[in-house]
């Protein structure tokens, strides 16, 4: 079946600092790919996504790319803020037609130090 | 515009007893989903909704039952409850095709079964 890999965390970086997340899937077919992010006690929200190959999603100065070739979709972010500590989840779904839910990595923990 | 919303927030329950997690959506989304998040294992999908009047289940289905009430709302019932549903429930919607949309998710329900 289809599944998501992603660097566990916690991912620690100073304010300003360069940040990327890995992650990499396996899917049959063309999914579309999404980065959701969860602030603490609160629901996860969606970030950005990219429905096809070498589409870049971006959204709030982070992006992402979809490779096909690799099956990866890192998300990055030049310059990260102490607001931007949260836990980052990759996903991904079946596209077209695919209503059948979401296929979550198990997400990337990220604290952000003044 | 609320979104998703779920009720309860949090609920405490002893093994053996019965609750049912109630969601409304109000962004006229045909597809709606439950997931549970545990600790290191990401959101795992238990049972979707395509459309109004139908439901399939998903990776972690046994042990719930769900209802798609009408187009707004979902809810989910655990009929004898066990220390392994112990998690954080979340409800979500989307348009006809997730892949393309993304979904929203409610606010979650903090479960604890002792």
């Amino acid at each position: 079946g289809d599944s998501v890999t992603q660097m566990e965390g916690p991912v620690t970086l100073s304010e300003e600092a360069f940040l990327t997340i890995n992650c990499t899937y396996t899917a049959t077919g063309y999914p579309s790919l999404f980065w959701y992010v969860q602030y603490p006690g609160e629901g996860l929200q969606l970030l950005l996504k990219a429905t096809k190959a070498d589409d870049k999603g971006s959204n709030k100065g982070f992006e992402a790319t979809y490779r096909k070739e690799t099956t990866s979709f890192h998300l990055e972010k030049g310059s990260v803020q102490v607001s931007d500590s949260a836990v980052y989840f990759c996903a991904l779904s079946q596209g077209w037609g695919g209503a059948d839910g979401l296929t979550f990595g198990k997400g990337t923990h990220l604290i952000i130090q003044p | 515009n609320a979104g998703v919303t779920q009720t309860p927030k949090f609920q405490v329950l002893k093994t053996g007893q019965s609750m049912t997690l109630q969601c409304a959506q109000d962004m006229n989304h045909n597809s709606m989903y439950w997931y549970r998040q545990d600790p290191g294992m990401g959101l795992r999908l238990i049972y979707y909704s395509a459309s109004e009047g139908t439901t399939d289940k998903g990776e972690v289905p046994n042990g719930y039952n769900v209802s798609r009430l009408n187009k707004r709302e979902f809810s989910l019932r655990l009929e004898s409850a066990a220390p392994s549903q112990t998690s954080v429930y979340f409800c979500a919607s989307s348009e006809q095709v997730a892949g393309m949309s993304g979904q929203y998710f409610g606010p979650g329900t903090r479960l604890t079964v002792t």
